[in-house]
């Protein structure tokens, strides 16, 4: 299986920072990585597909960025609705695998 | 609209087996794979299996879960099913099903609720 793994795995930001969120494969995936955001309590949302297609109605704030085995997930100015967590999935080869997550809280 | 919406808490005991349902709308049910992805308590997400809810319901499971895992799907009432079996403590989770966006690559667009599932004596 292909693992996923994300750094940090959590970071404190205030309101219009600029936050960077890495996710590495243990293998070339070329462009066949996705962001899901999670807040407590609610299931996954679809936020990113094939690295920098965000899906609608996801704000421009949020961009994606790599191929190969590198992939970054950013936004730019942190509003107060984006603390949550963060994860990456690999949709290259069965079994999809998902990054362990990024929990991005209030500093 | 799409809608995916899953059955109620489950509370189990060991070695016992529970089912779940996630029951779709707002789109061509047959025309879309599903997906079971399960969160344990604080933990990440793990992709469990998925079917195709069209022709003869064909599934793909994860090595992990092969054995104790079925899914099936009923076309009339286009609502999918996941069974798991022989149920210890570690499977207590949240179960989610999520509908793959069907551009041939498992893009997870539409999710359910959740279920919680607990296993406890």
């Amino acid at each position: 299986d292909i693992q996923m793994t994300q750094s940090p795995s959590s970071l404190s930001a205030s309101v219009g920072d600029r936050v960077t969120i890495a996710c590495r494969a243990s293998r070339r995936i070329s462009t066949y990585l996705n962001w899901y955001q999670q807040k407590p309590g609610q299931p996954p949302k679809f936020l990113i597909y094939d690295v920098s297609n965000l899906q609608t109605g996801v704000p421009s704030r949020f961009s994606g960025s790599g191929s190969g085995t590198d992939f970054t997930l950013t936004i730019s100015s942190v509003q107060p609705e984006d603390f949550a967590t963060y994860y990456c999935q690999q949709s290259y080869i069965d079994p999809p695998t998902f990054g362990q997550g990024t929990r991005l809280d209030l500093k | 609209q799409v809608q995916v919406v899953q059955s109620g808490a489950e509370l189990k005991r060991p070695g016992a087996s529970v089912t779940v349902s996630c029951k779709s709308s707002g789109y061509t049910f047959t025309s879309y794979y599903v997906h079971w992805v399960r969160q344990a308590p604080g933990q990440g997400l793990e992709w469990m299996g998925r079917i195709n809810p069209g022709g003869g319901g064909g599934t793909k499971y994860a090595q992990k879960f092969q054995g104790r895992v079925t899914m099936t799907r009923d076309t009339s009432t286009s609502t999918v099913y996941m069974e798991l079996s022989s149920l210890t403590s570690e499977d207590t989770a949240i179960y989610y099903c999520a509908r793959e966006d069907g551009a041939g690559a498992t893009k997870l667009d539409y999710w359910g609720q959740g279920t919680l599932v607990t296993v406890s004596s």
